[in-house]
């Protein structure tokens, strides 16, 4: 099976912009859940999606969303870039969520300048 | 709530040498846990996880990892330090649907 993917791999954005980053779940899987990475903070989580509906959120401001296809791919957004938006941002999937195991991605590393 | 605690964030074996990699938790409910090692500008790679079976938990690439209710831990350990072992290791407890709560990491380093 192929494992999660994510794209893009890289991005640069400036201050202000907004960004749209894309996970593609392995085959079969329901759940996907997004994690933020940074040096400072750690691995933070996002919020998490299940047959197309958010079921569970971190605490992150509103200018992060996301959403689930029917198809389970996910994408998040992030509007109004600040320059602490620079990250990693992992995507992990799971069967099922709750205690599924989850499978992650390489992560899309966003740089904001 | 729950969280993680990993105890060291840089730890330095010589190679060939025993690793131990603490971690030690706090749940309300029964956990699950995980340990991943992350290579650098790459994602989380699943070692080992707990799903009470046992609490002796065996991985991937010789590591595993000893479940201990008592004292709230769930240590990695490695018998022999290999180089390709040096990476970011993380522990994490996961009780909510497709949540998991991750300690900060521990960086480890293997000296030849």
């Amino acid at each position: 099976k192929a494992g999660v993917t994510q794209t893009p791999r890289y991005l640069i954005k400036t201050r202000g912009q907004q960004v749209t980053l894309s996970c593609s779940p392995i085959s079969g899987h329901r759940s996907v859940s997004w994690y933020q990475q940074t040096p400072g903070q750690g691995l933070q989580f996002l919020f998490e999606y299940f047959s197309e509906t958010q079921r569970n959120k971190g605490n992150f401001p509103g200018r992060f969303s996301g959403r689930q296809f029917s198809n389970s791919r996910s994408e998040m957004n992030v509007s109004t870039l600040e320059l602490g938006d620079s990250a990693l941002y992992l995507c992990a999937s799971s069967l099922t969520g709750g205690e599924d195991t989850q499978y992650f991605g390489p992560g899309t590393r966003l740089t904001v300048l | 709530a729950q969280s993680v605690t990993q105890l060291g964030s840089h730890v330095s074996v010589s190679e060939g040498a025993l690793v131990l990699l603490r971690c030690n938790y706090s749940s309300s409910v029964p956990p699950y846990l995980f340990w991943y090692v992350q290579y650098p500008n790459q994602g989380l790679q699943l070692l080992l996880k707990y799903t009470s079976a046992a609490t002796l938990v065996k991985g991937i690439n010789g590591f595993e990892a000893e479940f201990k209710k008592s004292e709230t831990s769930f240590h990695l350990t490695k018998p022999s330090a290999h180089m390709s072992d040096a990476a970011e290791y993380f522990c994490a407890v996961s009780t909510n649907a497709g949540k998991s709560t991750f300690g900060d990491g521990t960086t480890l380093t293997v000296k030849p």
